[in-house]
């Protein structure tokens, strides 16, 4: 059963533009939410990551957005540039020695 | 930040060999370290959860005789594929925490194995 599930499954953007990715989640019991980006070969690396507490948290050009109720999160890149082309995978935890559950991931492809 | 470093990036093999993956904290101390697999154009998929000093945890399907992890120290943790088949060829990925559990996890760059 998947657990997070994440849309849409590609995504092309101009440069400058936003990009944005869903997710939604089921189980109520996750309070670590993090989004991970990856390029072709190479591991997974965390982007920015959020707890339920907030509603939004920025870093640079990246932000998360934090629907508690609806159960629902998002990534908003900002000023989007061909760089940013990649997968970007959405994911979800219970704090403690459990292991994250990931969606199946965006390719973000930005064009000039 | 903290690197995870995972060794080798590649490796081709014979069918029915083994072949081990090492996947090292270089900065920090690892008490838990978890294993993915990931196949073209997929989601990460959860092998097993790898505890330092004791046995792994697997996830429903993974065969743990096929998947051997070792997870002798806090820095450092292995898993062998064991008489390797085609169907074993695919991406493996370990990570690491520093704090434990799924906050701040690091991966390391990951290993593509082709079994001919």
């Amino acid at each position: 059963q998947q657990q997070v599930k994440q849309s849409p499954q590609s995504l092309i953007v101009q440069k400058g533009g936003i990009s944005i990715i869903n997710c939604a989640y089921e189980n109520t019991a996750f309070d670590y939410f993090p989004w991970y980006q990856q390029f072709p070969g190479k591991g997974p690396a965390l982007l920015i990551a959020i707890r339920p507490d907030v509603s939004e948290k920025k870093e640079g050009r990246f932000t998360i957005s934090f629907n508690k109720s609806a159960k629902q999160f998002s990534l908003h890149i900002m000023d989007s540039q061909p760089g940013d082309s990649a997968t970007y995978f959405c994911a979800a935890s219970v704090t403690g020695n459990t292991p994250l559950v990931f969606g199946k991931g965006t390719r973000l492809s930005v064009i000039a | 930040g903290a690197v995870v470093s995972q060794h080798p990036s590649w490796v081709i093999c014979k069918s029915g060999t083994s072949v081990k993956i090492e996947c090292r904290s270089l900065d920090f101390q690892a008490t838990t370290m978890f294993w993915y697999r990931q196949f073209p154009k997929q989601s990460l998929m959860l092998m097993a959860t790898s505890n330092e000093g004791s046995k792994a945890t697997y996830e429903q399907g993974v065969e743990k005789d096929k998947f051997l992890i070792n997870h002798a120290s806090l820095t450092l943790s292995t898993l062998t594929v064991t008489s390797a088949h085609p169907e074993d060829s695919s991406f493996y990925i370990c990570s690491a925490s520093e704090r434990g559990g799924a906050e701040k996890l690091f991966f390391g760059s990951g290993t593509q194995l082709s079994v001919l």
